[in-house]
């Protein structure tokens, strides 16, 4: 069964450029979360959705960044303009209403 | 906001040897969870742990949730290298899908 999948796996931008990160959940699944991952701050819920409608963005750090979900099967975190702050692993989860999450393998992005 | 605390942060020992990690909060949650994290590679569910006192087995990995629903800890018997990793615990709460994750273990063991 084909897991979450995640691309690109490998970013590095300069800042001030646009940034998409794609996730496609596991078929059948209804949540779908976007988490960031640093040394300093762990993992940190920046958005999650359930059945494509956003519930809880709380967690995103600044306008510029944004998620969409426009069907079931893909997402998008946009970051824009990039900051060097931003540079983290982004990852994807997706579950069951309450079930399990089940995490992709990250995008490593860098910004210059 | 809800915060894990886990400890140790790093911990390294020897092959065959036993430890303990821990995972520590001063609010209440619904479940806890237990996830082993590799380089290059998501958080992968190792268990869920719902009720005050449980105590779940998964091999040689012994999980307890404490019976305030407060804390959680990680038995690891006789460790093995295929045991190094990224150990995070992460709260739930009632009625709600969200994922309060804690500060992580990295745990290395020695062969």
């Amino acid at each position: 069964d084909a897991g979450v999948i995640q691309s690109p796996r490998h970013e590095v931008t300069e800042m001030g450029q646009e940034v998409t990160l794609r996730c496609k959940p596991i078929s059948g699944h209804n949540s779908l979360f976007w988490y960031r991952q640093t040394m300093m701050r762990g993992l940190e819920l920046l958005i999650y959705f359930n059945n494509n409608v956003p519930i809880d963005d709380s967690g995103m750090p600044e306008d510029r960044f944004s998620a969409k979900m426009p069907n079931a099967s893909f997402s998008t975190l946009k970051i824009q303009p990039s900051e060097p702050r931003d540079s983290a692993v982004y990852f994807c989860a997706s579950s069951l209403r309450v079930g399990p999450q089940h995490f992709g393998d990250g995008t490593r992005l860098s910004i210059l | 906001t809800q915060l894990l605390e886990q400890s140790p942060q790093f911990l390294s020992i020897q092959e065959g040897e036993n430890l303990t990690v821990y995972c520590n909060s001063s609010s209440v949650f619904s479940s806890l969870q237990w996830y082993r994290q590799e380089p290059g590679e998501g958080p992968v569910l190792l268990v869920t742990v719902v009720t005050g006192g449980e105590v779940k087995k998964l091999k040689r990995l012994t999980f307890q949730f404490g019976d305030a629903r407060k804390d959680s800890s990680l038995h690891i018997t006789a460790a093995q290298p295929g045991d190094t990793g990224l150990y995070l615990c992460a709260g739930t709460n009632f009625g709600n899908e969200k994922l309060t994750f804690g500060t992580g273990t990295r745990l290395t063991i020695i062969p």
